[in-house]
């Protein structure tokens, strides 16, 4: 079945610096998602990628899809405390009403 | 916050009882999804709604049922509870499903905590 992988599991920074998590499908997807969860707090929607290549930027956040549409990653500059928490990326297979969920990057920031 | 409810918040079963998990929207969102959250694997979608009566397995579905009867009400049951079931269960509803030109995005309740002991 359908498989997405996250990696770093956890990855812990000082303030100030960047972090990067990197999103892995082995099969093409439609579109994926990226998505925040608080510690102790439900998952919060980010942004939804749809086109090969596509590149969106919140702020401090930069979202990249790849090329063939198997990879995505999420780049966040100057981290802050207030990005603390786990960051999921979710992809939907062409066809299909559901999304498979990687594992997730746990980001701990150091003050 | 979307308006999306899920009952009870905590519960504590034996092994072996039946237990039911209540979602509730007041956003007649069309798509609703049941997911289990456990440590180092992230969100596992165990089944999920496409409308009224209209439900599909999703990648952990075995002891597991659900039902959806109207468009605002999701359950999930545990037929009989395991020690395996042990975790936080989010209820989630979205408006569309690779609509195109709007997000897919999903609004997550605030979670129910399951222990079976």
């Amino acid at each position: 079945g359908q498989q997405v992988m996250q990696i770093p599991q956890y990855q812990h920074v000082q303030e100030g610096e960047d972090f990067t998590t990197y999103c892995n499908s082995s099969t093409t997807l439609s579109n994926i998602q990226w998505y925040k969860q608080r510690p102790g707090g439900h998952p919060v929607f980010l942004i939804q990628l749809v086109k090969s290549g596509e590149v969106k930027k919140q702020k401090r956040l930069t979202f990249q899809f790849g090329e063939a549409k198997k990879n995505s990653s999420l780049h966040i500059t100057a981290t802050q405390t207030t990005d603390v928490g786990t960051y999921f990326c979710a992809g939907l297979t062409s066809g299909t009403y559901k999304y498979i969920f990687g594992t997730g990057t746990r980001l701990k920031v150091l003050a | 916050d979307a308006g999306i409810t899920q009952s009870p918040r905590h519960k504590v079963t034996e092994t072996g009882t039946p237990v039911t998990l209540r979602c509730h929207q007041t956003e007649n969102h069309r798509y609703m999804y049941w997911y289990r959250q456990d440590p180092g694997h992230g969100l596992r979608l165990i089944h999920y709604s496409y409308g009224v009566k209209d439900t599909d397995k999703g990648e952990v579905s075995d002891g597991y049922s659900v039902s959806r009867s109207k468009t605002e009400d999701f359950l999930l049951t545990l037929e009989s509870a395991t020690s395996s079931q042990t975790s936080v269960y989010f209820c989630a509803i979205s408006e569309s499903i690779a609509g195109g030109t709007t997000d897919d995005e999903q609004f997550f309740g605030p979670g129910t905590r399951l222990t079976v002991l």
